[in-house]
């Protein structure tokens, strides 16, 4: 049974960037799906943030490509989240996810997040 | 961007009631590739459905989802006490991915 758990800083200052780790456990990451990255805001929906393959290859969400960057580190089967120049806006619950390609079958459980000074 | 439209917000219903939600997209979803999930408090969302129609490992056959294009709808058949919760579609057919905003379904 594929697990996958968030860690990282609970609280962010404003213009920080924002760090968060998931570890994969149950299985490798190192096989054919997109490992994700989906937050929703307190009391509010989903939205997704990006993926990146196995491979490296990384698909973001077009409102936040130019803070964000996905890495995976295969030889710790983890992948990473920075979201840079954060605001109060990007308070949220932040999720890791696997997708398998599109739709997401195993999530973590979720880390709360909150940009503040 | 496919924006995802989901009705009704709130269902009020009865345990063995049939729950019907339904979610509309602003543009063809390509190949039927939308999900459904379901998420109860402070929990992750938890897959129910992909492909429109394919239940997820796991999940009873009171869960069925259909639709195909631009409408698409999840059917409880006879609720039972842990299926109230938010119910959120999501479309993968298309980049970037997007969600439904929900639809809450309480106990009347």
């Amino acid at each position: 049974q594929v697990q996958l758990q968030e860690s990282g800083p609970g609280l962010v200052k404003p213009s920080q960037t924002l760090f968060l780790t998931c570890t994969v456990s149950g299985g490798s990451i190192n096989i054919v799906y997109y490992w994700s990255w989906i937050r929703q805001h307190p009391g509010k929906g989903l939205e997704w943030i990006g993926y990146i393959y196995y491979s490296g290859a990384t698909y973001y969400n077009p409102s936040l490509k130019s803070r964000v960057t996905i890495s995976v580190d295969t030889s710790e089967n983890q992948f990473s989240l920075e979201l840079n120049s954060v605001t109060a806006a990007d308070t949220a619950v932040y999720y890791c996810a696997r997708a398998s390609p599109g739709y997401f079958d195993y999530w973590g459980q979720g880390t709360l997040v909150t940009v503040s000074s | 961007e496919i924006v995802l439209t989901q009705s009704p917000g709130t269902l009020s219903l009865s345990p063995g009631d049939r729950a019907t939600l339904s979610c509309r997209a602003s543009q063809s979803v390509s190949n039927s590739f939308l999900a459904w999930y379901q998420q109860k408090p402070g929990q992750a969302p938890r897959l129910l459905i992909y492909g429109a129609s394919i239940r997820a490992t796991g999940i009873p056959d009171r869960f069925s989802g259909s639709g195909s294009g631009t409408d698409f709808t999840l059917t409880i058949s006879r609720l039972e006490p842990e299926d109230f919760a938010v119910y959120y579609c999501q479309q993968y057919g298309s980049s970037p991915r997007t969600f439904g905003q929900g639809t809450k379904v309480e106990i009347k």
